[in-house]
């Protein structure tokens, strides 16, 4: 059974501090990982990482994949109280399983 | 774009009752997907269709949950009877093939969500 484990599950830090979350995977025919922030409603997506260490970057905020080790992490510099949100890490795999199978999220909480 | 459309926002009901939440995809997305969410479990996949063919079920709960989609702009999740242990907030997300045989989807994009309190 595919597993995503995301850690930390929260984390509070002040405003303008940068923060990483980190997610690892197991995954039978790993095809991608995306990262969604969910705040009070729908998951809304931020990155999808197919290949090792390509880092995605928009704004503040940057991914980077490594399917070597398993794992990617999601940065965000300079934080700001508006990142407040729940990050969620996901993955796809091969073989026709072409839905996402979730991390359980790291709540993350920017205080002013 | 409207985004994905889903209905009722919020449903009550008691336990016993049939429940069914309605979705339209994303126009010319041919991928469909429901998901469920609790504090305890987190996100779920359910259930896809592509090009309104269901796919993959595996992660229906039970036989009391059924979905369908009739054409490429629309799909129920049907509970029947329904049970308190069925209240969650149920996602539905629509994606494109990536275009490319074997690839992977394009990113999925969620609907707001119904939150479902069956008591």
């Amino acid at each position: 059974e595919d597993k995503v484990v995301q850690s930390p599950l929260s984390l509070v830090v002040h405003e303008g501090d940068t923060v990483t979350l980190n997610c690892s995977y197991e995954v039978t025919n790993f095809r991608s990982l995306l990262w969604y922030k969910q705040e009070k409603k729908a998951p809304t997506f931020l990155f999808m990482l197919t290949s090792s260490g390509i880092e995605k970057k928009s704004g503040r905020l940057s991914s980077i994949l490594d399917k070597k080790e398993l794992f990617s992490i999601l940065n965000i510099t300079a934080t700001q109280t508006g990142d407040s949100a729940v990050y969620l890490c996901a993955t796809t795999s091969g073989g026709g399983a072409d839905g996402l199978t979730f991390g359980k999220g790291t709540h993350l909480i920017i205080q002013p | 774009d409207a985004g994905v459309i889903q209905s009722p926002r919020h449903e009550v009901t008691e336990m016993g009752q049939e429940v069914t939440l309605r979705c339209k995809p994303i126009s010319g997305h041919d991928y469909l997907f429901w998901y469920r969410q609790t504090m305890m479990r987190g996100l779920e996949l359910l259930i896809y269709f592509n090009n309104n063919v269901p796919i993959d079920d595996s992660g229906m709960p039970e036989d009391r949950f059924s979905a369908k989609m009739p054409n490429a702009s629309f799909s129920t999740l049907k509970i029947q009877p329904s049970e308190p242990r069925d209240s969650a907030v149920y996602f539905c997300a629509s994606s494109l093939a990536a275009g490319r045989a074997g690839g992977p989807l394009r990113e999925q994009y969620f609907g707001p969500g119904t939150r479902l309190t069956v008591t």
